[in-house]
């Protein structure tokens, strides 16, 4: 079984500061993926990473896969309360995209 | 298209019921996958099919649980003598197979009391 490590588990912050969230794996990723979800819907798609050291950005989100492709992080500057719900990333292993494994997820809390 | 529909978006049902789930995926997505979060966790992997051939289903999927995708389109998740340690959230997603990425329904909130 595969298993993927975020961390924090919680983060609450200051609207206007910046954070950054970690997805770790002990094994090398085929293709990793962040999600933000909020209370009592399912996650909604953010971005996805394939290649080691890829950097991609979406506003004031950025997003970096490791190297190894063992790890991520997302990266959030200046956040806004509307930033607020819980982060996921998503792992899939073994030359297959299409099953993934979740992260327990960072759930995020913007103060105004 | 709508995205994924999911029906209903709640329920709630009596230890020892049975109980069914819809998914309607969007209609271009030949991959449809069902997962059940619970508080404080993420989305923990039932099954998935392609088309409607059911391709994998978890080891921690008890013999009560069963799903069906009969023409490749639609599908259904079936709980039997459902167990208070069934209340979760069942989250149904589909994707394509050129798109690296899922697009998840709002969920049904499954309550057994």
């Amino acid at each position: 079984t595969q298993l993927l490590e975020q961390s924090p588990q919680f983060l609450s912050i200051q609207e206007g500061e910046n954070l950054t969230v970690y997805c770790n794996s002990s094994s090398v990723f085929s293709s990793l993926q962040w999600y933000r979800q909020e209370p009592g819907e399912g996650p909604v798609l953010l971005v996805t990473v394939v290649t080691g050291g890829e950097v991609k950005k979406l506003k004031r989100l950025t997003f970096q896969f490791g190297d190894a492709r063992k790890d991520s992080s997302l990266h959030i500057t200046a956040a806004q309360p509307g930033d607020t719900g819980l982060y996921l990333c998503a792992g899939a292993w073994g030359g297959s995209n299409y099953k993934l494994t979740f992260g327990k997820g960072t759930l995020l809390t913007v103060n105004p | 298209d709508t995205g994924v529909s999911q029906d209903p978006r709640h329920k709630i049902t009596k230890r020892g019921q049975n109980v069914t789930f819809r998914c309607d995926p969007i209609s271009e997505h030949n991959r449809l996958y069902w997962y059940r979060q619970t508080l404080g966790q993420g989305p923990e992997f039932l099954t998935y099919f392609q088309n409607e051939a059911q391709l994998e289903k978890s080891r921690l999927l008890s013999d009560r649980f069963s799903a069906e995708r009969p023409k490749g389109s639609f599908s259904t998740l079936e709980i039997q003598r459902t167990e208070q340690g069934d209340s979760a959230m069942y989250l149904c997603a589909s994707s394509s197979d050129s798109f690296y990425g899922y697009t998840f329904g709002s969920g049904t909130r499954l309550t057994v009391v």
